[in-house]
């Protein structure tokens, strides 16, 4: 069985400051990882995803993840807040059979 | 410009009536996914398909939630009798069943409102 943990259901930071977004899972697979945003009204679109080859992932937007198998944890990083990067940022694990669960979600407020 | 497309996009009806949420996946790919989306419970996946066979439906209430694929063009879900709790926003995703990338592409949503 698969399942994703977020820590945090809100994140506030200053516009300009570092982003972290933890992400932990667990899969009696190999993952595959993934970060998804929602901007209000919308739906998910992915931001990058892990799937067992770099274990530092470059994603859209300035943000990246780091895998780490010993800890297992996918979380997300941007050096440097925008205020357009506030939205609803979800991490998701998927195994071969390619059916996804994603985690509750994290809100992130980006303050000026 | 490849996108999933869902209607409709908002629905309020009243408890006890049918909903249909219809879903257009991108065309060539062959796995869908219908995902609720609540405050209290997040993004809880309901059903998936892949080329148009159902493998999963063990998130969805059975006794009155239905999803079914007529074609590849079209999934279909459906909620008879509709109840309050059911209220909430419905998504669509499609992705193609490849072990390199795994994406899925979700549609808009279709929010509902059962009064």
């Amino acid at each position: 069985a698969q399942s994703v943990t977020q820590l945090g259901s809100h994140v506030s930071v200053s516009e300009g400051a570092l982003v972290l977004l933890r992400c932990n899972y667990s899969s009696s697979v190999p993952p595959y990882l993934f970060w998804y945003v929602q901007y209000p009204n919308q739906g998910l679109q992915l931001l990058l995803k892990y799937t067992s080859a770099a274990t530092l992932v470059k994603g859209i937007n300035g943000f990246e993840a780091e895998f780490k198998k010993s800890e297992t944890s996918f979380h997300l990083t941007k050096p440097s807040a925008h205020m357009s990067d506030a939205a609803e940022y979800f991490c998701a694990v998927s195994s071969g059979g390619f059916k996804t669960i994603f985690g509750a979600g994290t809100r992130l407020f980006v303050k000026a | 410009d490849a996108r999933v497309t869902q209607t409709p996009r908002h629905k309020v009806t009243e408890m006890g009536q049918e909903v249909t949420m219809r879903c257009q996946p991108i065309l060539g790919h062959n796995t869908v996914f219908w995902y609720r989306q609540t405050m209290m419970q997040g993004l809880e996946l309901l059903a998936y398909f892949r080329n148009r066979a159902p493998l999963d439906d063990s998130g969805m209430p059975k006794d009155r939630f239905s999803a079914e694929m007529p074609d590849a063009t079209l999934a279909t879900l459906k909620i008879q009798p509709s109840e309050p709790r059911d209220s909430a926003v419905y998504f669509c995703a499609s992705g193609l069943d490849n072990a390199n990338t795994g994406e899925l592409f979700f549609g808009e949503g279709s929010r509902l409102t059962v009064l």
